[in-house]
């Protein structure tokens, strides 16, 4: 059972052009985290969201933590060919510890 | 380089076979996690040690099986490997539990291992 599920699934984009993918649940988070994964490397980690409601900017990414703490957003505004990757969000469960449960993933592609 | 280190980065095996899986955490990181991460089923937690001591475990199948050493060093061992457990597995370390706070992972390159 997968608890994130992670919207869209692909997506391929222009360069300039604004993108939004979504992660959603039916679970209540403690924290949430986005990560970017390219081919042949581990995830590196993006955010860190722990308030409902909170918004994270990081240069043209725009992180949004759900109210309820059930949901995320990563907004990127003017994509570049260099966002292109592998975008995962993240949700540690109240009172389980640091353990991580993964969503689907986003891949995205940015093209010239 | 993000401070974990995996070794061996690929590995080719037959089927019924052994294999160990290596990884040292991030200077000063206590806690270490094992995950799988295959096409159709995304990034699956296995195990989690934290400062030598098993804290989680999640879909890690019997044949599987880990440890954390004195010097924080993990490794996973994996037997009577099947063509499905051809996949990426990931160690990635934080500084603790994070029972009152959560830490961000720092992941290692993976290793490859492929079952044939």
């Amino acid at each position: 059972t997968q608890l994130l599920e992670q919207s869209p699934q692909f997506l391929s984009i222009q360069e300039g052009e604004n993108l939004t993918v979504y992660c959603n649940s039916s679970s209540v988070f403690s924290s949430l985290q986005w990560y970017r994964q390219e081919p042949g490397e581990g995830p590196v980690l993006l955010v860190t969201v722990v308030t409902g409601g909170e918004v994270k900017k990081l240069k043209r990414l725009t992180f949004q933590f759900g109210d309820a703490r059930k949901d995320s957003s990563l907004h990127i505004t003017a994509a570049q060919t260099g966002d292109t990757g592998l975008y995962l969000c993240a949700g540690a469960k109240p009172g389980g510890g640091n353990k991580l449960t993964f969503g689907t993933g986003t891949q995205l592609k940015v093209e010239l | 380089d993000s401070g974990v280190t995996q070794t061996p980065k690929h590995l080719i095996t037959a089927t019924g076979q052994r294999v160990t899986l290596r990884c040292s955490p991030r200077s000063g990181d206590l806690s270490v996690y094992w995950y799988q991460q295959s096409l159709d089923q995304g990034l699956q937690f296995l195990i989690q040690y934290y400062n030598g001591e098993e804290r989680a475990k999640g879909n890690i199948l019997e044949r599987f099986s880990a440890q954390q050493f004195p010097d924080l060093h993990s490794e996973l061992n994996l037997s009577s490997l099947e063509l499905g457990d051809s996949a990426l597995y990931f160690c990635a370390s934080s500084p603790t539990t994070g029972t009152n706070k959560n830490y961000g992972y720092t992941f290692g390159s993976g290793t490859r291992l492929t079952v044939v």
